[in-house]
């Protein structure tokens, strides 16, 4: 069965440093990998994906992420944190034909 | 802009309750969804329908059902509330059948069992 693990339950960071939130999966074939950000009050808004060819994809706001497949990792990143960066963060792997597995989140806490 | 909206923000209900939450989207999409989200457990599917009427049963579909008269329509119905299910409860939206379409939330529903 397709899963998800987030290893990272909080993690914290300066304002201005680099990020990079872990994320790795559990699936036999190609997969299709997503990362969504949960803002403080509001829903879930998909900041990237990834389906095939080029492993490091672009996403809003300055994310990108890798994939990796010898980790079977998909690995958020952003160079420099901005306080309204501060949320919780969810990967999520495709599961059939329509269904999402989500990972258990981290939350991104930001230091002045 | 797609707009995926919930009916209530906050609900507080008692054991043994009928609950009802209320879905609607604008943008005459294909698939609804319906989640519960738990501290420590992420995003779990409850259930979920790919059109008028159809469903099919998701990760946690227990102490669940739903209702999906109107495609904009998604209904998820606490037959007998019980403590718990005090959570909280996303629904989403997405164009087509297919698993790369992006899902769309609404802002969710803490639901609160006393």
């Amino acid at each position: 069965a397709q899963s998800v693990t987030q290893p990272d339950i909080h993690i914290t960071v300066s304002e201005g440093a680099s990020l990079e939130l872990r994320c790795n999966y559990s699936y036999g074939a190609t997969p299709y990998l997503f990362w969504y950000v949960q803002s403080p009050g509001q829903g879930l808004q998909l900041l990237l994906k990834y389906f095939s060819g080029d492993t490091l994809v672009q996403g809003i706001k300055g994310f990108e992420a890798e994939f990796k497949r010898s980790q079977s990792s998909f690995n958020l990143r952003k160079p420099s944190v901005h306080w309204s960066d501060a949320a919780e963060y969810f990967c999520a792997v495709g599961a059939g034909f329509q269904k999402l597995v989500f990972g258990t989140g981290t939350r991104l806490l930001v230091s002045p | 802009d797609v707009k995926v909206t919930q009916s209530s923000r906050y609900l507080v209900k008692r054991t043994g309750e009928k609950v009802f939450l209320e879905c609607v989207q604008d943008m005459d999409h294909e698939n609804m969804f319906w989640y519960r989200q738990d501290p420590g457990l992420g995003l779990r599917l409850i259930y979920f329908s790919y059109d008028v009427k159809m469903k099919e049963k998701g990760d946690i579909p227990e102490g669940y059902s739903v209702s999906r008269e109107k495609k904009e329509r998604f209904s998820l119905i606490l037959e007998s509330a019980s403590t718990n299910q005090t959570s909280m409860y996303l629904c989403a939206s997405s164009f087509r059948r297919q698993v790369t379409d992006e899902q769309y939330f609404g802002p969710g529903t803490r639901l609160t069992v006393t």
